[in-house]
């Protein structure tokens, strides 16, 4: 148990659901951000969020929808999705401001995501 | 932008050997980061480095980077089981409003064989 807990571990959905992942920390973090792995392919920044801003968006297709409404839960919608956005999902959060500037990322287990 | 390479992309030792990752940044380092993920599941942290020819060490694991502060090496001694995963390294970059983020290479898949 990392602190970060995501929702639902597993998700299999067809192209025309709606659906959510939830993301949430119990460590006090200001930050927090969605990755996705899939398979062969370094993981990819999807969204930052900082003092619940989001500051980073890094060319991600509309049909996911990120939401933070406080500084301890973290969603992504997911709507109209295609094959190959069939990925694991990961969520994250820190501390940003340190002194020190080191930012260690705290990350939930993940939901491994299928679209048929 | 910033792009990390890691080798190899899968190693296979024997149990009770040494073995090294290495991670080549393609521009100064500022904040190198390892982690080690289970397959299917999240990164779990294992070390930090900022300085130019720092070293860590947590039990077996030694992560170094080097004086120019564009490459670093994960080194395990006396490999176990336990050691099995991916090992991933990533970088920060500094976004937006001072909050920063975390750039990852594409991982090396460790096997342990007994």
């Amino acid at each position: 148990e990392t602190g970060v807990t995501q929702t639902p571990r597993h998700l299999v959905m067809g192209m025309t659901n709606k659906k959510s992942l939830k993301c949430e920390q119990h460590l006090g973090h200001n930050a927090m951000y969605w990755y996705k792995q899939s398979a062969k392919k370094p993981l990819e920044l999807m969204f930052v969020y900082s003092l619940e801003e989001r500051v980073e968006n890094n060319s991600v297709p509309s049909r996911f929808s990120p939401e933070c409404p406080n500084s301890s839960h973290l969603f992504l919608h997911l709507h109209t999705l295609q094959p190959e956005d069939s990925a694991l999902y990961l969520c994250a959060s820190s501390q940003e401001g340190q002194a020190s500037g080191a930012n260690v990322l705290t990350f939930g287990a993940g939901s491994r995501l299928t679209v048929l | 932008s910033q792009e990390l390479e890691q080798s190899p992309q899968s190693l296979i030792v024997q149990e009770g050997k040494n073995l090294t990752i290495n991670c080549t940044s393609s521009k100064t380092l500022y904040g190198l980061y390892w982690y080690k993920q289970k397959y299917g599941e999240g990164l779990i942290f294992l070390m930090m480095l900022q300085k130019g020819g720092e070293e860590k060490s947590h039990e077996k694991i030694t992560a170094k980077l080097d004086e120019k502060k564009q490459q670093s090496s994960l080194h395990i001694t006396a490999s176990q089981p336990s050691h099995a995963g991916i090992y991933l390294c990533g970088a920060a970059l500094r976004v937006n409003q001072g909050a920063q983020k975390l750039v990852f290479g594409q991982g090396t898949r460790l096997t342990i064989n007994p």
